[in-house]
């Protein structure tokens, strides 16, 4: 596609579930990055990919979280037994290498 | 201190009008800097970028960069109603081309 896709758009977990959230990238973007944004906050820089390799997950607020990008491609964030301060919008971005990075729909999270 | 502050708003401007947004940075190594439009509800869309003190101009938008400062600004000329959004500054860390850390964002509303 032409931009940054994310699924799904939203989310509803119950306290205590795990939940998955994908990115697809611009095609040919080496560089994938995750965002947590809180209402009425900027987003929150999560973790850092360039192909497969995550050169950066200094973000990651808990070992509940958790990414991977195994093939240099589509990307999955996983969040472990959510708590209701995990509920945000996600955000991927990619990018080229060092070059601007352009924004997907983001996936709203809602923990109940 | 936050990393990156920007005045939440709300910031009103009659139609026609010129908004100014500003924002400081703490991080003396900051290579480059980006103006994210974020519509309600919406992604953050790249509306500028700049790396080098002075100003850059792209239609209606002007960024001004001051690295002795740590300021960054956007001047939006002929505002418009459907400039009405929020609006974050956003900084690469040094040591990182790539990771950006954002401000909280202005909320602009133009008038008509």
């Amino acid at each position: 596609g032409a931009g940054v896709s994310q699924s799904p758009r939203y989310k509803v977990a119950k306290r205590g579930q795990d939940v998955a959230l994908r990115c697809d990238p611009i095609s040919g973007h080496v560089s994938l990055f995750w965002y947590q944004q809180a209402l009425g906050q900027g987003p929150e820089f999560l973790t850092y990919f360039q192909n497969e390799a995550q050169l950066d997950k200094s973000g990651l607020p808990s070992d509940r979280f958790f990414a991977e990008r195994p093939e240099g491609s589509v990307s999955t964030l996983k969040i472990q037994r959510t708590q209701q301060e995990d509920s945000a919008v996600y955000l991927c971005a990619s990018s080229w290498v060092n070059t601007e990075a352009f924004f997907g729909q983001g996936t709203r999270l809602t923990v109940v | 201190q936050k990393e990156v502050e920007q005045n939440s708003g709300p910031l009103s401007v009659p139609e026609g009008a010129i908004a100014s947004l500003n924002c400081t940075y703490s991080d003396r190594g900051s290579q480059s800097f980006f103006w994210y439009r974020q519509y309600s509800g919406k992604s953050p869309e790249l509306i500028m970028s700049i790396y080098s003190n002075g100003d850059k101009e792209d239609g209606r938008f002007t960024a001004q960069l001051n690295k002795a400062s740590q300021y960054v600004s956007l001047l939006i000329r002929d505002s418009q109603p459907s400039d009405s959004a929020t609006y974050l500054c956003a900084v690469t860390r040094s040591g990182s081309a790539r990771q950006l850390t954002f401000g909280s964002g202005t909320q602009l509303t133009v008038l008509p």
